[in-house]
C-alpha cells in the first residue's frame, strides 16, 4: 500500500549548523511531496512543497529536494537556530480522486542545541 | 484573519460515550479534512467534506462520522469510544480548486483521551 517514511527518527544538531531530514516515499504516483513542522501542542505547519515535476526547491533558510529515480525527500534548513527545534513531517498527495488526502510519515524530532 | 480553530482543546470521555469535536476553517476556505494523530505517529486522513458532503474517506470505521455547515464550518463524531481512539484529532482547511493540490492549514487539535 502508500506509505511514507523517514529515514532517521531523531538528529540532533548544534545551532548554526545546516540540517538535513529525510523521507523515503513508495507511491511514485503522488503528485505533490510537502513537509510540514509540528511544535509541541501545535497543529502541523506548512513549511514547503515540491511538485513531482520539479527536482528542488528553495524557500527561505529551507530546500526541499526530489529524486524521484529512488523515490527519495529530503529537506534541508541553513544555520539552524533553535526555534527549529519541532517534529517534522514529510507528507505526499495525489491530484485527482484522491487530491485532498494527505499521507504523512512517522515524523523527525529535530533538536537544535544552542 | 484567523486560521483554523478547534474546539474544545482537551476532552475526557470514558469507553463507549460519543464524543463530537469542532472545527472552524480559515477564513475563505470551503474544504474541510479531519485526521487523527496517534502519540508519536504521523496524522492519519479520516475524511473531508466539501459542499456539506463527505468527499472522500481513509481507512476508518463507520465509528466516525462527520459534518459540514452551510458556514463551512464541520464537526466529526466518534460512536462507541475505544480505548484506542485516543489521540490528537486535527482539522485542517483548504480551498478547493478542481482536482489541484491546495495547500492545507492545520487547526492545534482536539486532544481526546478514552479512559
Amino acid at each position: 500500500g502508500e506509505s511514507v517514511g523517514l529515514h532517521l527518527p531523531t538528529l540532533s544538531v548544534q545551532e548554526g549548523d545546516n540540517s538535513i531530514i529525510n523521507c523515503a516515499y513508495s507511491n511514485s504516483a503522488s503528485d505533490y511531496f510537502i513537509w510540514y513542522k509540528q511544535e509541541s501542542g501545535k497543529g502541523p505547519q506548512f513549511i514547503i512543497d515540491i511538485r513531482s515535476n520539479m527536482d528542488k526547491r528553495q524557500g527561505q533558510r529551507v530546500t526541499v529536494l526530489l529524486n524521484k529515480t529512488v523515490k527519495h525527500l529530503s529537506l534541508q534548513i541553513a544555520a539552524t537556530q533553535p526555534g527549529d527545534s519541532a517534529v517534522y513531517f514529510c507528507a505526499e498527495n495525489k491530484e485527482g480522486t484522491s487530491y485532498g488526502k494527505l499521507t504523512f510519515g512517522q515524523g523527525t524530532i529535530l533538536t537544535v542545541h544552542p | 484573519d484567523a486560521g483554523v480553530t478547534q474546539s474544545p482543546t482537551h476532552l475526557i470521555k470514558t469507553r463507549g460515550q460519543q464524543v463530537t469535536l469542532r472545527c472552524s476553517p480559515k477564513s475563505g476556505h470551503d474544504t474541510v479534512s479531519w485526521y487523527q494523530q496517534a502519540l508519536g505517529q504521523g496524522p492519519q486522513f479520516i475524511f473531508q467534506y466539501y459542499e456539506e458532503e463527505e468527499r472522500q474517506r481513509g481507512n476508518f470505521p463507520d465509528r466516525f462520522s462527520g459534518h459540514q455547515f452551510p458556514n463551512y464550518s464541520s464537526e466529526l463524531n466518534v460512536n462507541a469510544l475505544l480505548l484506542g481512539d485516543s489521540a490528537l484529532y486535527l482539522c485542517a482547511s483548504s480551498l478547493l480548486g478542481g482536482a489541484v493540490y491546495n495547500e492545507q492549514f492545520f487547526g492545534p487539535g482536539t486532544r481526546l483521551t478514552v479512559l
